[in-house]
């Protein structure tokens, strides 16, 4: 297992488009969330999924924000009909969340950077 | 999750020890200390976490003081490929805590 992939690495796109990322985890984890970090702000949390479940989302995460990860394994976040403040990295991480508690790390893959021009 | 102060820069020499202090005044019996680092066009990375001992590991030491109030992280012998944001996090193994990032400290190595 190479870690967590995300693609593209860049994405340029029009305002007004829609654009759509794909995460895919490591293979074990059962967890998978996404963060958007802008330029010198830490991630900030968009949501996450416990196998296929959706069980948080960020205020952050809009009406033009969608995320699914149909069947617990790789994720996408969709972007409709973006705008020039959704420029960012948007960053995917996973992890193993132990039944009873106990999660040792996220690891995060090297991101997809939006520019919407 | 509680919050942390970083300091929002340090500077270290290369090859030497590296000690990156965090205040975490408000935090819970059952909060954990999460230390990650972020390189330059990368995802942050996990580097270590503790309760309340001190914590070692390949890449770092965690010491946390006996009130849990402030803790600090050790790169004993600083590398150029250390430069990189370093980002402390406080949160709970519980079911439903996610990380939640402040601004961290950039860590600058120099030769």
């Amino acid at each position: 297992d190479t870690g967590v992939s995300q693609d593209p690495r860049h994405k340029i796109t029009k305002r007004g488009q829609n654009v759509t990322f794909r995460c895919d985890p490591i293979s074990e984890h059962n967890r998978l969330y996404w963060y958007r970090q802008t330029l010198g702000q830490g991630p900030e949390f968009l949501t996450y999924f416990q196998n296929e479940a959706q069980l948080e989302k960020s205020r952050l995460l809009s009406d033009r924000f969608s995320a699914e990860r149909p069947k617990g394994s790789f994720s996408t976040l969709e972007i409709q009909r973006t705008e020039q403040g959704d420029s960012a990295m948007y960053l995917c991480a996973s992890s193993l969340e132990l039944t009873g508690g106990g999660n040792y790390g996220y690891t995060f893959g090297s991101g997809t950077r939006l520019t919407v021009v | 999750d509680a919050k942390t102060t970083q300091p929002p820069s340090m500077d270290c020499a290369e090859g030497r020890a590296a000690n990156l202090p965090c205040n975490h005044s408000t935090i819970s019996g059952n909060e954990y200390v999460y230390w990650y680092r972020q390189i330059h066009s990368q995802g942050p990375q996990y580097i270590i976490h503790g309760l309340k001992n001190n914590e070692t590991n390949e890449m770092a030491s965690l010491i946390i003081t006996e009130d849990r109030k402030s803790s600090t992280l050790i790169l004993p012998h600083a590398t150029l490929r250390d430069t990189a944001v370093y980002y402390c996090i406080v949160r709970t193994l519980s079911g439903y805590s996610t990380l939640t990032f402040g601004k961290g400290t950039m860590l600058l190595v120099s030769p």
